[in-house]
This record gives structure tokens, sequence and C-alpha cells, in this order.
């Protein structure tokens, strides 16, 4: 497709089980984004790759949180051993190069993730 | 560190009047600024962004935002409003601070009504 797709679109998970978020970037971007977006609030950056190269991870909440981009298109963010705060709805986006900064980002329609 | 604050969470409007939709924010660099819009179950779209170039900046759909450094604001406007526009309306703020980290904080949003 022309844009970024998210799977699953909907994902309802028990207090500790962990899960996996997938996310096809539009084919050719360079960068990619995972953000988290809170009920009623504005999307939080999580972690940012590069290729396949993870560059800055500093908005990962916990180490429950882990993502990957092994081939540098596809990137999976799991979150392990889930817990009701990490419900919320999380966001992908990429950009065509590497200077995401003044560049237009691409969003997919998210994940929501309800943890019960 | 950055920040940006949407000063309204909720604007409503009649369908052929002007619309407002209000942004500060606080940079310690020279920011890159953008405003997105989410319509219902639809991934995050820019509608027009600042990178130092023309302080006033035309976007799509007919918006326009003007950058003022003197009052730290970036609101978008619209001269007459459409029903199509109903949706939520988040203003972005984006610094590169280091190599491979960019900052990039969106607002808590503005859900915006348009009454026909």
């Amino acid at each position: 497709g022309a844009g970024v797709s998210q799977s699953p679109r909907y994902k309802v998970a028990k207090r500790g089980q962990d899960v996996a978020l997938r996310c096809d970037p539009i084919s050719g971007h360079v960068s990619l984004f995972w953000y988290q977006q809170a009920l009623g609030q504005g999307p939080e950056f999580l972690t940012y790759f590069q290729n396949e190269a993870q560059l800055d991870k500093s908005g990962l909440p916990s180490d429950r949180f882990f993502a990957e981009r092994p081939e540098g298109s596809v990137s999976t963010l799991k979150i392990q051993r889930t817990q009701q705060e990490d419900s919320a709805v999380y966001l992908c986006a990429s950009s065509l190069d590497a200077s995401a900064v003044h560049n237009e980002q691409f969003f997919g329609p998210g994940t929501r993730l309800t943890v019960l | 560190a950055q920040s940006v604050t949407q000063l309204d969470s909720h604007v409503s409007v009649s369908e052929g009047t002007p619309v407002l939709l209000r942004c500060n924010y606080s940079s310690s660099y020279s920011p890159s600024l953008f405003w997105y819009v989410q319509h219902p179950n639809k991934g995050l779209q820019l509608l027009l962004k600042y990178t130092s170039a023309a302080t006033l900046v035309k976007g799509i759909n007919g918006f326009e935002a003007e950058f003022k450094k003197s009052e730290t604001s970036f609101h978008l406007t619209k001269p007459s409003a459409h029903m199509s526009d109903a949706a939520e309306y988040f203003c972005v703020v984006s610094v590169k601070w280091r190599r491979n980290n960019n900052d990039m904080r969106f607002g808590a949003g503005t859900r915006l009504t348009v009454k026909p």
C-alpha cells in the first residue's frame, strides 16, 4: 500500500501478557518512529530508527518496552509483562530521510492496546 | 527542553465562520513547528510546517499559520470552516539537539467541532 500500515489495529491483553505490535513503513523511508498516545493526550515519542539502527530510545517508559527494525523496513514494538498503564494507542510514523526534524512524518492508523 | 501548549482543548465554530486554534511553544533552540490533523480512525496528517523560511505558512485545505517568535506562538487559522474540518488538531515542536536525537513534542490537542 501507499501509506504506513500497522497491525493489529486493536489488541486486548491480560495483565502480564507479552504483546507485539507491527509497523510497515512507506517503502524506502529511512526514518521510523514509535509514539504512545494516551486517551485525551497528544502522542509521546518512544523511539527512533534510522534504517536498522535504533538511534534514540530515550522515550521508552521502562525496560519492558523493546523495539527492533532488523532489516531497516518493518518494525516491531514489543511490550513484556503488560500493565494497565500500558493501555494506549501506539502510533508508528516514517519519514523519507534522516533529517527528521524538518521532514514530514507519515503516520499509520495506530494500534489500540487495552490491558485488562 | 522543548514544550508546546495548545490553549484550547475544544473549539466550536459554525460552518462558514473563521477558525483559530492557538499554540504556544517553548524551545531552547531554533525549532521546526508543525500542525497535524487527526480524523477519527485515521492516521495523523500533516497540515503545514514552519522550518525557518517564511513566517506565514500556507497548508492544505485552506489552513495557514503564522510563526511569531516574539510571542512564541504558532496559531492555526482558516477563514471559513467546513464541516469536514471537524477533527483533532495537534501542534508540534521539533528540535535536533544532538546528532541522533530529534526531540519532537506534541501538544495535548484541540478538538474542533463545526456546527451546521
